[in-house]
């Protein structure tokens, strides 16, 4: 049964770059089999994708969100990061990173980290 | 403002059957698979029907999806109170950016 663990700073001052960490069980991410999305919902409001990593290293992004974020992966300790620069109080929600076997299946969810950007 | 259009409210009475709507375009429902997650409260999305229409183990089968051209449909019959949660309807663009739409609230009355 996989599981992922989202770790990270609670609290980002504006303009700071945020960084998370998400941490994978029961499965590997150097299989090549899934892809690993970064996915976000600020308080009272929809789901937004971030964007997507796969083994080969190979990266998609939301296009309103391209140019602050890099999704990385360290196969070596089964996970995978996200950095989002320059953020803004509009960038405060809980960040949950999930699996996809396929473009739009997510079917493992971390539990979500909050992350709230204020000085 | 998501690209995916859902009503932001539905409602039904234990035992009734409630349709939730997803519209899009050619270029993201018309050419995509589409996915439904169930959210409750104070938790993280869960896949409820993936490909349009398919069920991940687990799921009961009350819970159906479908899609006709650019619009895609989620029907739970026999609703249930443990029903209650927001829903929220997924599709990739022509760029294989997932989309999610903005989610649907369904009160068990």
């Amino acid at each position: 049964q996989v599981q992922l663990q989202e770790s990270g700073p609670g609290l980002v001052r504006p303009s700071q770059t945020l960084s998370l960490t998400c941490t994978v069980s029961g499965d590997s991410i150097s299989s090549g089999s899934s892809y690993w999305s970064w996915i976000r919902q600020p308080a009272g409001k929809g789901l937004e994708w971030i964007g997507r990593i796969y083994t080969s290293g190979g990266t998609n992004y939301n296009p309103s969100l391209k140019s602050r974020v890099t999704i990385s992966v360290d196969t070596s300790k089964n996970q995978f990061s996200l950095k989002m620069s320059s953020v803004t109080a509009a960038d405060t929600a809980v960040y949950y990173c999930a699996r996809s076997p396929s473009w739009l299946k997510f079917d493992s969810w971390g539990q979500g980290a909050l992350v709230t950007v204020s000085s | 403002q998501s690209v995916l259009t859902q009503p932001p409210s539905a409602s039904g009475t234990p035992g009734q059957r409630v349709t939730i709507s997803c519209s899009g375009s050619r270029s993201n429902i018309g050419g995509s698979a589409v996915n439904w997650y169930q959210q409750l409260p104070g938790t993280a999305p869960k896949l409820l029907i993936y490909s349009v229409s398919q069920r991940p183990s687990g799921v009961p089968d009350r819970f159906s999806g479908s899609k006709s051209g650019t619009s895609a449909s989620l029907a739970i019959s026999g609703l249930q109170s443990e029903d209650e949660a927001d829903y929220y309807c997924a599709a990739w663009d022509d760029s294989l950016n997932v989309l999610f739409g903005g989610g649907t609230k369904l009160t068990v009355l």
